[in-house]
């Protein structure tokens, strides 16, 4: 059975830092794997979905890597801001099903403080 | 383009009663998967309808029940409510497609902002 974890389970760090948030996975066979952003009371904003093929996805100050065979994945922050701050999730997309259901980790709680 | 629009934004019941949540997908996508949300487990899936066709299915009760209409919006019922069912429930659309078109089937998931569901 897929499991997905993510630790830290809360990360606080200055603005202006750079730094990683790390996702593992136990079952390498995954069609993609994504990233998400929630804030408070709020849905989930895509930010970087990375297919099995790939090994890295960029969109501005954030860098995501795959390494399917050791069943890991980090997002990267470049300069971290205030408006960083929010719960990051990453969800795995297992290639034995049907559709599009997407296992998540519990998140990382993100606080950068200016 | 609109997002994803789930309504109502939050619901009070009490237990035993039924209630009905809707998600309309962002134009132009077949997919509209639901999952539900509470800080002990988490994101769980709870199903998936593409093209009015449920495609699969959490691992929740007969009570969580969907459906789909033929211009892809949503609707999603639990009866029998119990204090167990209150989280936030999200909606997720995308293009969807088959395995086989990895174009659609790639295609991250769009999320709306939820229904808060409080049962008592």
């Amino acid at each position: 059975k897929q499991e997905v974890t993510q630790i830290p389970a809360a990360l606080s760090v200055p603005e202006g830092e750079n730094l990683v948030l790390n996702c593992s996975f136990t079952d390498s066979a995954i069609y993609n794997l994504q990233w998400f952003r929630q804030d408070p009371g709020k849905g989930l904003t895509s930010l970087l979905l990375i297919q099995s093929s790939q090994r890295e996805q960029t969109s501005g100050r954030l860098n995501a890597s795959l390494d399917k065979s050791s069943g890991r994945s980090t997002l990267y922050i470049a300069a971290s801001q205030p408006g960083d701050s929010a719960t990051y999730l990453c969800a795995v997309l297992p290639l034995n099903q049907a559709g599009t259901a997407l296992i998540f980790g519990k998140g990382t709680t993100l606080s950068v403080s200016s | 383009k609109a997002g994803v629009t789930q309504t109502p934004r939050y619901l009070i019941k009490t237990r035993g009663q039924q209630v009905t949540l809707s998600c309309s997908p962002i134009s132009g996508h077949r997919s509209v998967s639901w999952y539900q949300q509470t800080p002990g487990q988490g994101l769980q899936f709870l199903f998936e309808y593409f093209s009015e066709t449920q495609r699969n299915k959490g691992n929740f009760p007969g009570r969580f029940s969907g459906r789909q209409f033929s211009n892809s919006r949503s609707e999603m019922n639990v009866s029998t409510l119990e204090l167990g069912d209150s989280a936030l429930y999200l909606c997720a659309s995308s293009l969807g497609g088959f395995r086989t078109d990895r174009l659609t089937y790639n295609s991250p998931l769009h999320f709306g902002n939820g229904t808060r569901l409080t049962v008592t």
